[in-house]
């Protein structure tokens, strides 16, 4: 069983410009959820993907977008960057079976740094 | 809407000294509760959780009792080790479509 991986591991953008970070979820999850954490903050949800659906969405501009593919991988696209998008990006994957509610098993992470 | 109320730090204790970081919560529903585990330059390792009232959570000397009436999930262990040093973040679930509220993170260095 393979856990969560994200790439790339660090990352340095300017301002105005666009990014992708990437998420493959652990085997058999269907769910992936993303989060913001900037330095010495908890980690701040972004938004949810449950079947190639967004399922929730937290405090984030929609510059902040998303997708999720078949195999359950999935994507955060932020556009026109800003210098306060510089954080740690987390991605965690989990089994939604409906109405119970599963454990998030998190990724390293991507560290952003906006210039 | 939910929230999670921990202890800020930094905790300093020597090896062999009880832990105890609080955690409180407020939240609609029946949440699970979860601490979470971030070592230096690592990703975040879910340490324990609880998914229901009086429900114990435990792993690596570590304990956690899920307390509704005083919506509390207090982390405790018995010895901290040198190795125990990281941030610990207290965790809950809820809502319709998983939820994640984290608080602030409490981190912990335990000296020789």
């Amino acid at each position: 069983e393979t856990g969560v991986t994200q790439s790339p591991t660090h990352l340095i953008k300017t301002r105005g410009q666009q990014v992708t970070l990437r998420c493959s979820s652990q085997s058999g999850h269907n769910t992936v959820s993303w989060y913001q954490q900037a330095l010495g903050q908890g980690p701040q949800f972004i938004f949810q993907y449950y079947r190639e659906e967004e399922n929730g969405r937290g405090n984030f501009p929609p510059r902040f977008s998303g997708l999720q593919f078949p195999n359950y991988s999935s994507e955060l696209n932020v556009n026109a960057l800003e210098l306060d998008d510089s954080a740690l990006y987390l991605c965690a994957s989990s089994l939604d079976r409906g109405s119970r509610q599963e454990t998030q098993y998190f990724g390293p992470g991507t560290r952003l740094l906006v210039l | 809407g939910n929230s999670v109320t921990q202890m800020e730090g930094p905790v300093t204790l020597s090896e062999e000294a009880f832990l105890t970081i609080n955690c409180t919560y407020t939240a609609t529903g029946y949440p699970s509760l979860f601490w979470y585990v971030q070592y230096p330059g690592e990703g975040l390792q879910l340490l324990l959780k609880a998914t229901k009232a009086d429900d114990k959570g435990s792993n690596k000397g570590f304990e956690a009792t899920y307390r509704k009436e005083t919506t509390s999930f207090h982390l405790e262990k018995g010895s901290v080790q040198v190795s125990d040093s990281a941030v610990y973040f207290c965790v809950l679930l809820s809502g319709g479509y998983q939820k994640v509220t984290f608080g602030i993170g409490t981190k912990l260095q335990v000296i020789p």
